[in-house]
């Protein structure tokens, strides 16, 4: 069973930063681009971040371009989003998600996890 | 950037109503439209890839069509079960983006 679980979210001052990791099992994570999705209180979904499965591909919005990195690790079957200059539009529930391959040109997400509530406040 | 526009904003229907939402994308994406559902407290699920291509464990009452800028996500036969938000996603180019979502309610 395919499973993504989130972790690092919390309360933080703007300015600061905060690390989120994504544990994944249940498939072979090294083949598998990964994603990062946010979505604010009470709105709908953004697109953060993507990654290709051997990192050879990565892409940003425009919103968290030159603060937030994407990484990964495929010896830990990890995902990670290190996020930095940190502002209250920031402020959301952080979804991992999997793109159904590795293959660079596959961008949907065919599994969630459960999300990671990230607060920007002072 | 793509911009997805889906209407409606929020639709109140009767259980075994037909339901129909549809996604007007802002430049030709081909087939290449997602649809996913959001149920409250919940994690987005992958409802529909590529503007019609089912997926397993689906139940057969959601359907999706379309080309290029015009799609439609239907739910024939609601349930009670179906009350969510609908979103579609396209995947042509990035920014990967998401139409701003359909609340489903059951009367």
């Amino acid at each position: 069973e395919v499973q993504l679980v989130e972790s690092g979210g919390g309360l933080v001052k703007p300015g600061g930063s905060l690390r989120l990791s994504c544990a994944a099992s249940g498939f072979t994570f090294s083949s598998y681009s990964m994603n990062w999705v946010r979505q604010a209180p009470g709105k709908g979904l953004e697109w953060v971040s993507s990654i290709s499965s051997s990192s050879s591909y990565i892409y940003y919005a425009d919103s968290v371009k030159g603060r937030f990195t994407i990484s990964r690790d495929n010896a830990k079957n990890s995902l990670y989003l290190q996020m930095n200059s940190l502002r209250a539009e920031d402020t959301a529930v952080y979804y991992c998600a999997r793109a159904p391959s590795g293959d660079y040109k596959e961008w949907y997400f065919d599994y969630w996890g459960q999300g990671t509530l990230v607060t920007v406040s002072s | 950037e793509i911009v997805l526009t889906q209407s409606p904003d929020f639709q109140s229907v009767t259980p075994k109503e037909k339901v129909t939402i549809t996604c007007r994308a802002s430049q030709s994406i081909g087939s290449s439209l997602h649809w996913y559902q959001q149920k409250p407290d919940q994690s987005p699920k992958l409802l529909i890839k590529y503007a019609s291509q089912s997926i397993s464990g689906v139940p057969s009452r959601f359907s999706g069509s379309g080309s290029g800028t015009d799609f439609t996500l239907t739910i024939n036969s609601l349930e009670a079960e179906d009350a969510a938000t609908y979103y579609c996603h396209q995947s042509s180019s990035f920014p990967l983006t998401f139409g701003g979502g359909t609340k489903v309610e059951i009367k």
